[in-house]
C-alpha cells in the first residue's frame, strides 16, 4: 500500500509569491490533516479536512488556507509568501471511520519550503 | 499557550542504556497520546500511543508510562541502539466526543545514542 504521497519536495519561492503544495492520502483514507513544522515552533496544525469538508483549523492567519477532493487529495495554498513561512509542510492522512473517533496519522515525507 | 511541554530537548545516551522522556499537558479533555518517531528528512511515524484509563503501555523496547492525575506521560526506550537516534515527539489529543481531531505536539526531543 502507498504511503502518504506529498509534492513537491522541495521548492524556494520569494516574498509575496503564493506557493500551492499537494498531498495524495493512503487508499481508502478520507480524512487529511496539515501541519507546519519549524525549528522554533515545532509541529504546528493546521487544518483538517474530511469528504471536501474543513473540520478544524489551526491558529494561523488567512494567507494559509486549503481543501480537499473528491477523491481525498487535498492541496494547501500559502499567498503572499513571508520569509517566517519557510518550513517543513507535512500531510497527514488517516482513516475516519463513520462517526468513529480519528485513527492513526500517516505522514508523509513533507515538503519543505524555502522563502527567499 | 504551549499545552503539551516535552523534556529534554535533547538526550544522549549510551547503547545498552535507557532513553526517558517526559511530557506535561494542560488540557484535561484530553484522551489520546501518541509518541512519534522522525528521522532526518521523513516524516514523523507512529511509535506508541496509550489512553488514559490504563497506566502504561509496552511494546517491544518502548514504555509509555501514564499518569493522569499529574498530567504526565513519559516514553521509556530500554536497550537504546544507535538506529533509535532520531527525533521523538510527544503528541496529545482528544479523539472523541466532538470534532477536535488536531493532534498537538511537544517541541520534541533529539535522542542521539552512541555506540
Amino acid at each position: 500500500k502507498a504511503g502518504v504521497t506529498q509534492t513537491p519536495r522541495y521548492l524556494i519561492k520569494t516574498r509575496g509569491q503564493q506557493v500551492t503544495l499537494s498531498c495524495s492520502p493512503i487508499s481508502g483514507h478520507r480524512s487529511v490533516s496539515w501541519y507546519q513544522q519549524t525549528p522554533g515552533q515545532g509541529l504546528q496544525f493546521l487544518f483538517e479536512y474530511f469528504s471536501e469538508t474543513q473540520r478544524n483549523k489551526g491558529n494561523f492567519p488567512g494567507r494559509f488556507s486549503g481543501r480537499q477532493f473528491s477523491n481525498s487529495r487535498s492541496e494547501m495554498n500559502v499567498s503572499t509568501l513571508e520569509l517566517g513561512d519557510s518550513a517543513l509542510y507535512l500531510c497527514a492522512s488517516s482513516l475516519m471511520l463513520a462517526g468513529g473517533p480519528v485513527g492513526e496519522l500517516f505522514f508523509g515525507e513533507g515538503s519543505r519550503l524555502t522563502v527567499l | 499557550q504551549q499545552q503539551v511541554k516535552q523534556s529534554p530537548q535533547s538526550l544522549i545516551v549510551q547503547k545498552g542504556g535507557i532513553s526517558i522522556i517526559n511530557c506535561a499537558y494542560e488540557n484535561t479533555a484530553f484522551d489520546y497520546f501518541p509518541w512519534y518517531q522522525q528521522f532526518p528528512g521523513k516524516g514523523p511515524a507512529l511509535l506508541i500511543a496509550i489512553r488514559p484509563d490504563v497506566s502504561e503501555k509496552k511494546e517491544g523496547r518502548f514504555t509509555i508510562s501514564f499518569n493522569k492525575s499529574a498530567k504526565q506521560f513519559s516514553l521509556h526506550i530500554m536497550d537504546s541502539q544507535p538506529g533509535d537516534s532520531a527525533t521523538y515527539f510527544c503528541a496529545a489529543s482528544r479523539r472523541s466526543g466532538g470534532s477536535n481531531y488536531k493532534l498537538t505536539f511537544g517541541k520534541g526531543t533529539l535522542l542521539t545514542v552512541n555506540p
